[in-house]
This record gives structure tokens, sequence and C-alpha cells, in this order.
């Protein structure tokens, strides 16, 4: 079955910096991407997602990339603002609706 | 839509109870998932439904953790006996089938066995 790495599992940046997680995925027929944001005590929300044909997509600061040959994909965060702490969790579907998540990235932004 | 709600926001009970956590997904919604969040293991996908059917119950640890959908609007996890290990936090989550497959996400049941 699918099994989905992410590092780091915690970063620590300044605010104003940028950030970026990285994941791998084992299933070759995985083709959407989720990137999930949960902070302290709250649900894991979706934030961005990239599907298999296309290899880079934006929203605002942040970012995802996907090298379907090497079989990983990232998160970028520009200009890191304290709100934007929080745990992320990387995500890969093989398309029969069975999302295998990353074990999350805790991501401090001190002011 | 209220999104996906989840009873009890926190239960605790002793080792060795019986333990039902209930979900209820977004109208509309054909997929339902639950996961277990803890902190050495992450987010573990225990067990989804569709169409009320279960689909792939791989993750669920062992016999003492059954789930049900008895209808669309309604599933439940039941874990009997509970041991302190399955002290977690548990998300149940709905998905609409198709090319938009966002997973939304309940408040979660903060579960503590003692």
């Amino acid at each position: 079955g699918e099994n989905v790495e992410q590092h780091p599992s915690t970063l620590s940046v300044q605010e104003g910096d940028s950030a970026v997680i990285k994941c791998t995925y084992s299933d070759s027929a995985s083709n959407y991407f989720p990137w999930y944001k949960q902070e302290l005590g709250k649900r894991p929300q979706l934030i961005i997602d990239i599907r298999s044909n296309v290899g880079e997509k934006k929203d605002q600061r942040i970012a995802v990339t996907l090298n379907k040959t090497a079989k990983h994909f990232s998160l970028h965060i520009t200009e890191t603002q304290p709100e934007d702490s929080a745990v992320y969790f990387c995500a890969a579907n093989t398309g029969g609706f069975k999302t295998i998540f990353g074990a999350g990235t805790r991501l401090f932004v001190k002011a | 839509d209220a999104g996906v709600i989840q009873s009890p926001r926190h239960e605790v009970t002793e080792m060795g109870q019986e333990v039902t956590l209930r979900c209820k997904p977004i109208s509309g919604h054909d997929y339902l998932f639950w996961y277990r969040q803890t902190m050495m293991r992450g987010l573990e996908l225990l067990i989804y439904f569709n169409n009320n059917v279960p689909i792939d119950d791989s993750g669920m640890p062992e016999d003492r953790f059954s789930a049900k959908m008895p209808n669309a609007s309604f599933s439940t996890l039941k874990i009997q006996p509970s041991e302190p290990r399955d002290s977690a936090v548990y998300f149940c989550a709905s998905t609409k089938g198709g090319l938009n497959t966002e997973a939304f996400f309940g408040q979660g049941t903060r579960l503590t066995v003692v």
C-alpha cells in the first residue's frame, strides 16, 4: 500500500523567512496530493492541493511542487508569519479515495 | 451545513470498558473515514466507507476495534475492551467522491483510557 514520508518533523524559522516541507510517496498510482494544516487543538484543514498532471501550484504565500518521476512533493511557505505556526501534513491519494498522511511537521515561526 | 460532527468531544473511560465514538458526515458526502492521531504515529487511517459499505479496514489495529455505518448520516467506531494504549484523538472525515477529494474533518474525540 501507499507509504508517505515527511520531513522535517520539526521546523523553526524566523518571521519573514521561508519554510519548506518535503514528502515522498511510494505508490506511483497516487494522483492527488493535499496539504493540511492543523492548529493546536483543532482539526486538520486543507490549505492547498496538487494533482498529478500539474507540476506546481501557488496560492498567495504558499506553493506546492510535485515531481512524479522522483515521487516527491513539497510545500513552500514564503514570508512566514506567527500565525503560520501549526502542524502541517502532506498526504497522497491513489484515486481510490484512500488518503494516507505523512507524520506531520511542526512549524514554529518566531516573531 | 454544520460540517462533520463528532461526539463526544472528550471521553475518559476505565480500561476494559466499551467506548463508542460517533460521527455524522456532511450531507451528500459518500465517503467516510476514521483516523486516529497520536504523537508517536501521527494520523493513521483506520477504516473508510463508501456509500455506507466498509471498503478498507486494514488500518484497524485489532479485533477490539469495530466500525459501522448503518446509514448515510451516521457512523460509529467502537472499542471493546478499551486499553490505555488506545488513548488518542479520533477524527472522522468525509468527502464527496469525484474530482474534489478534499477531506473535511470533524473536531475529533479525545479519548483517554485510564
